[in-house]
């Protein structure tokens, strides 16, 4: 079955650490790839995109490029800020007939001043 | 661009109670909306699929006749919790589908329900 598995949190670092958040999928297709993020109270905001194998998704300091080979998606940021803290989801959306949105469970950021 | 406007951003209300929320695509046409729920700490979880002018067609293990979706115009589509336990708290997110995103989605931002 299509699938999306995130590292648990919560991942907690101190203000311009490197960020990675490992994402891994299955998935039956070719599906694209999301990063969505969450801030407290609110709705998910799309963070980036990649659509086919070896696109890089980029977007306010976060990179994650599409690696089909190991079916990855991993999320990075150079230097974290402190509003950078929230929940991140990774996602694969496939057209089965159907567009259908898998999401995996989430990873909690804490930055610290 | 491509805005989904949901209200109420939170309700309480009483056991035994519907509640209404509407969820608005403000510059574009949502021929699809999509309804999820979230528990503390946890993903989203595909609550139905609306499509304007059709019946919605929801995922295993969710009462169709417990959550109502109208999706009656390009614009809005609605879902009422009839008859609200303590159990349906939740947060309730809807989206829709941008095309111009590669299959992405934009979300609403959300309604906290507090059942009482």
């Amino acid at each position: 079955g299509n699938s999306v598995t995130q590292m648990e949190g919560p991942v907690t670092l101190s203000e311009e650490a490197f960020l990675t958040i490992n994402c891994t999928y299955t998935a039956t297709g070719y599906p694209s790839l999301f990063w969505y993020v969450q801030y407290p109270g609110e709705g998910l905001q799309l963070l980036l995109k990649a659509t086919k194998a070896d696109d890089k998704g980029s977007n306010k300091g976060f990179e994650a490029t599409y690696r089909k080979e190991t079916t990855s998606f991993h999320l990075e940021k150079g230097s974290v800020q402190v509003s950078d803290s929230a929940v991140y989801f990774c996602a694969l959306t496939l057209n089965t007939g159907g567009f259908k949105t898998i999401f995996g469970a989430g990873t909690r950021l804490f930055v610290k001043a | 661009g491509a805005v989904v406007s949901q209200h109420p951003s939170r309700v309480i209300c009483k056991s035994g109670t519907s509640v209404k929320i509407e969820c608005r695509s403000l510059d574009f046409q949502a021929t699809t909306m999509f309804w999820y729920r979230q528990f503390p700490k946890q993903s989203l979880m595909l609550m139905a699929t609306s499509n304007e002018g059709s019946k919605a067609t929801y995922e295993q293990g969710v009462e169709k006749d417990k959550f109502l979706i109208n999706h009656a115009s390009l614009t809005l589509s609605t879902l009422t919790v009839t008859s609200a336990h303590p159990e349906d708290s939740s947060f309730y997110i809807c989206s829709a589908r941008v095309r111009d995103t590669n299959y992405g989605y934009t979300f609403g931002s959300g309604t906290r329900l507090t059942v009482v």
